[in-house]
């Protein structure tokens, strides 16, 4: 079946770039969209942004000035950028990938997370 | 947008049900059906449960069930087990291709 992994720095220091890249094993990523959630330590989750196979995105409003993803379907990946980062940031990143093609509304397979600080 | 509320904790019996709600505004949940739920363990990552305010996907037991009434939707967890203790979370879409999480409910199995 489908199994997603993140991958990248666990520590990032503030005012840089935090970069993170989703590996997609087990299944295709045609026709759907691909999706960014993060998690601080003991918080809510937040809805980062996805982007579709076909390289369209939407970036959650609060983040836009930011955000960046991008897709690369000859490795099965995608990734996110995110910029100017502060402690603010500091989070589990969770990639995942909704419900049924062409869906982007319910969350159903997801990565283990990858947990990235923003400290100096 | 903000968050949706949800109580904080909830908690039943060992065989008892327990129902979360999920109170958003007629901007999101009240709006669209496009509501979910999320089961997350310590240190796991979610678990999706109900989507489309009462499907649920393969491999979920149909003690799991949704439904939404105005804006707020409810996760109703019946004959509670040992192993439902974790904290849940609703979704939904909040138009313009934007999406809010609940604030989450811990559950505990008493």
């Amino acid at each position: 079946q489908v199994q997603l992994q993140e991958s990248g720095p666990g520590l990032v220091k503030p005012s840089e770039t935090l970069s993170l890249t989703c590996t997609v094993s087990g299944g295709s990523m045609r026709s759907h969209y691909w999706i960014w959630i993060r998690q601080p330590p003991g918080k809510g989750l937040e809805w980062i942004g996805f982007i579709h196979y076909s390289g369209s995105t939407h970036y959650n409003p609060s983040l836009r000035s930011r955000v960046t993803m991008s897709i690369d379907t000859s490795k099965n990946q995608f990734s996110l950028r995110l910029t100017s980062v502060t402690a603010a940031d500091t989070a589990v990143y969770y990639c995942a990938r909704p419900v049924g093609v062409d869906n982007r509304y319910a969350f159903e397979i997801w990565g283990r997370g990858t947990m990235v600080t923003v400290s100096s | 947008q903000s968050a949706l509320t949800q109580p904080p904790s909830a908690s039943g019996s060992p065989g008892q049900s327990v129902t979360i709600s999920c109170t958003g505004t007629s901007s999101d949940v009240g709006a669209y059906n496009h509501v979910s739920w999320y089961q997350q363990s310590p240190g796991k990552a979610p678990k999706l449960l109900i989507y489309e305010v009462s499907e649920r996907p393969s491999g979920v037991p149909d003690r799991f069930s949704g439904s939404k009434s105005g804006n707020t939707a409810s996760l109703t967890v019946s004959g509670l087990q040992a192993e439902d203790e974790a904290d849940y979370f609703c979704s939904s879409y909040a138009g313009s291709n934007n999406y809010v999480f609940g604030s989450g409910t811990k559950v505990t199995v008493l």
